[in-house]
């Protein structure tokens, strides 16, 4: 089993829907989450960076932890053709240790 | 210029060439990584600097050999690879080692590799 788990789409919505990505993991100790946003060609750039379980808002994106399922999501309101691009998750445990990628899930918002 | 950067942003070569990969970070970070992203697969560690010195080498074959100067700059020389080493190669840097500090990890563009 992978220690994290990403859908890797392609996830293709209308201009103006609400997105959501998701990450399952295997590993308890992961403690700090993150969302990265690549765009073709680009490297990966840090959308939203959170410890332990919640939420935690940024204009249009939303990132949710939920410690007890081991499972993440990142959601976008009011989608935009400019969020057309691969969403990576990222987690790590507490102590440090190995940073873990999912394998990206490729969304295009299409106007 | 602020931010990672990464030189060449393409590159094609045969299998017997040698070349090199160069990552400059102006972030004022201590520690400086290669990763590989092949499609459709995680990105995997390749090999991480904390202030200059080699803290991991994640079993990568000798026919990549990395070099960090200083904590700005870092290169990956490339010779003899394999068709199956094409694939986009992403440098990044951190204040300190993510692997014992949680800090966030900031990538270039990366160098897109094509090995014929």
């Amino acid at each position: 089993q992978k220690e994290v788990e990403q859908d890797p789409g392609p996830l293709s919505v209308p201009e103006g829907a609400i997105v959501s990505l998701n990450c399952t993991y295997s590993n308890s100790a992961f403690q700090y989450f993150m969302w990265y946003r690549q765009y073709s060609r680009k490297g990966p750039e840090l959308l939203m960076y959170t410890y332990s379980s919640g939420n935690k808002e940024d204009g249009r994106f939303t990132a949710q932890v939920d410690k007890s399922s081991k499972y993440i999501s990142l959601f976008i309101r009011d989608s935009q053709p400019s969020d057309s691009a691969t969403y990576l998750c990222a987690m790590i445990g507490n102590q440090g240790g190995k940073l873990i990628f999912g394998q990206g899930t490729e969304l295009s918002v299409k106007p | 210029e602020t931010g990672v950067t990464q030189t060449p942003r393409h590159l094609v070569m045969g299998m017997t060439n040698k070349k090199s990969l160069k990552c400059e970070q102006h972030l004022g970070h201590n520690a400086m990584y290669w990763y590989k992203q092949s499609a459709k697969k995680p990105l995997e560690l390749m090999f991480v600097y904390n202030f200059k010195e080699q803290t991991e080498n994640n079993s990568v074959p000798s026919r990549f050999s990395p070099e960090c100067p200083n904590s700005s700059h870092l290169f990956l020389h490339l010779h003899t690879l394999q068709p199956e080493d094409s694939a986009l190669y992403l440098c990044a840097s951190s204040q300190d080692d993510i692997q014992a500090t949680n800090e966030k990890l900031f990538f270039g563009s990366g160098t897109q590799l094509s090995v014929l």
